[in-house]
C-alpha cells in the first residue's frame, strides 16, 4: 500500500515563530489532507490540498503531486496551535491513509 | 446532522463483553470509514465502506471485529468478547460521492473512547 512519510516527528517552538511541516507519500493521489488534533483529541480538518497552493489566515499548504510532497506552513505559532498534525493521503477509490504525524508543542 | 456523530462518548465495559459502537455520518455522504487510535499513536484503519459495493475490511484486526451499515447511512461497529488491548479511541468519518478520478474531502466524528477493564 502507499507510504506516507511525516517530518519532522516532533517540533518545539516559541510563540512568534514560523515553522514548515512536510508529508511525502509514495504514490499518486487524488485526496490529500491536513489535519489538527487538538489536546482533546479532535480531528480538525485544515487543508484538503491534492494539488496547489491555499491559504487559512496563519496556515498555509502546498501540495506539489508530480512530485509526490505537500508542505503545511505555519506562521506567528500561537499555544493553541499546539497539537499534534496529520497528513492524510487516498490513491484512487481506497481508504485513507495517515501519516505517524508531527507533534508541535509551542510555548509562550 | 451538520457533522459526523458518534455515540456513545466514552464506553467502559469489562473483558469478555461485547461492545457497539455507532457512527451518524453527514447526511448524503457515501463513504464511510472507521479508525482506531491507540493513546499516544497515530490512526489505524479498520474498514471502509463506499456506497453499494463490497466494504474494504482489510485494515479489521481480529475476526472478533465487525462492521455494517445500513441503508448505505448509519454504521455500527461491534467488538467481540473484548480485551484490554482493544482499549483506544475509534474514530469515524465520512466524505461525500466523489466524480471519476476526483477525491473528496472526509470529515471525523469526535470519537469513542472505549476503556476494557
Amino acid at each position: 500500500g502507499i507510504q506516507v512519510e511525516q517530518s519532522p516527528p516532533d517540533l518545539i517552538l516559541q510563540e512568534g515563530a514560523n515553522s514548515t511541516l512536510r508529508c511525502n507519500f509514495s504514490d499518486s493521489v487524488n485526496n490529500l489532507q491536513w489535519f489538527h488534533q487538538n489536546p482533546w483529541g479532535q480531528l480538525i480538518n485544515l487543508f484538503y490540498i491534492p494539488s496547489g497552493t491555499k491559504q487559512n489566515g496563519r496556515l498555509s499548504a502546498t501540495t506539489v503531486a508530480t512530485e509526490r510532497y505537500s508542505l503545511l506552513y505555519i506562521s506567528s505559532s500561537q499555544t493553541t496551535d499546539s497539537g499534534v498534525y496529520f497528513c492524510a493521503v487516498r490513491p484512487g477509490y481506497s481508504t485513507l491513509t495517515f501519516g505517524k504525524g508531527t507533534m508541535l508543542l509551542v510555548s509562550p | 446532522g451538520a457533522g459526523v456523530s458518534q455515540s456513545p462518548s466514552n464506553k467502559v465495559t469489562e473483558k469478555g463483553k461485547d461492545v457497539e459502537l455507532r457512527c451518524d455520518p453527514i447526511s448524503g455522504h457515501t463513504a464511510l470509514y472507521w479508525y482506531r487510535q491507540s493513546l499516544g499513536q497515530g490512526l489505524e484503519f479498520l474498514i471502509y465502506f463506499q456506497g453499494n459495493s463490497a466494504p474494504d475490511k482489510s485494515g479489521l484486526p481480529s475476526d472478533r471485529f465487525s462492521a455494517e451499515r445500513t441503508g448505505g447511512s448509519v454504521s455500527t461497529l461491534t467488538i467481540q468478547r473484548t480485551q484490554q488491548e482493544d482499549s483506544a479511541v475509534y474514530l469515524c468519518a465520512s466524505s461525500s460521492p466523489e466524480e471519476v478520478g476526483l477525491g473528496t474531502e472526509a470529515f471525523f466524528g469526535q470519537g469513542t473512547r472505549l476503556t476494557v477493564v
